[in-house]
């Protein structure tokens, strides 16, 4: 069973460029959640998604934006950066049903760099 | 909203000594609780979870924590801690399994097990 996984591992952009990040979700999952981790700092929670709609959205402004494709792959694109856009971007899959808990798995993350 | 405290950013121990890792948690009607761990150039891998039920939880790699809600706590412990635990560990709540357990995090301990 292949795990969470995310790519690239690191990048560095420019103040006012674009940025795509990929995640690819654990085989027969259809959540994803995309998290930010400042240096120092815990992760703070940006999106979900669930089959492909956004489900639930943290305190980050539309710059930040997201897709779920049918495969479950997802992706994080952020516009505009900023310089405190760096951080480490992590995502974590599981699959939900409404009811039960299942765990959700984390990705090694993307560490972005805005210079 | 949610707000996670983990008392103490960092915790040097001796190997073999015990550890108690301290995280409160701002009160809501419905709270789950969950301890996650974080090696250098890792993503999070959830060590324990609270959902209901017994208020003494046991997670992987000898680890528990216990459910306090009158002091709104979830401490971590573990009676003799090994080199091989030195890493960050966030303590983390969600409100609610509606919202697939969308996690607010703590800003992190870091744990060092020293010789």
């Amino acid at each position: 069973e292949t795990g969470v996984t995310q790519s690239p591992t690191h990048l560095i952009k420019t103040r006012g460029q674009q940025v795509t990040l990929r995640c690819s979700s654990q085989s027969g999952h259809n959540t994803v959640s995309w998290y930010q981790q400042a240096l120092g700092q815990g992760p703070q929670f940006i999106f979900q998604y669930y089959r492909e709609e956004e489900n639930g959205r943290g305190n980050f402004p539309p710059r930040f934006s997201g897709l779920q494709f049918p495969n479950y792959s997802s992706e994080l694109n952020v516009n505009a950066l900023e310089l405190d856009d760096s951080a480490l971007y992590l995502c974590a899959s599981s699959f939900w049903t409404g009811r039960v808990y299942n765990e959700q798995f984390f990705g090694p993350g993307t560490r972005l760099t805005v210079l | 909203a949610q707000s996670v405290t983990q008392l103490d950013s960092q915790v040097p121990v001796f190997e073999e000594a015990p550890v108690e890792l301290r995280c409160n948690y701002s009160s809501s009607v419905s709270v789950y609780l969950f301890w996650y761990v974080q090696y250098p150039n890792q993503g999070l891998q959830l060590l324990l979870k609270y959902l209901s039920g017994s208020t003494l939880v046991k997670g992987i790699n000898g680890f528990e924590a216990e459910f306090n809600k009158s002091q709104t706590s979830f401490h971590l412990r573990k009676p003799s801690v090994h080199i091989s635990d030195t890493a960050e560990y966030f303590c983390a709540v969600s409100d609610s399994p509606g919202s697939n357990y969308k996690l607010t995090f703590g800003k992190g301990t870091l744990l060092t097990v020293n010789p």
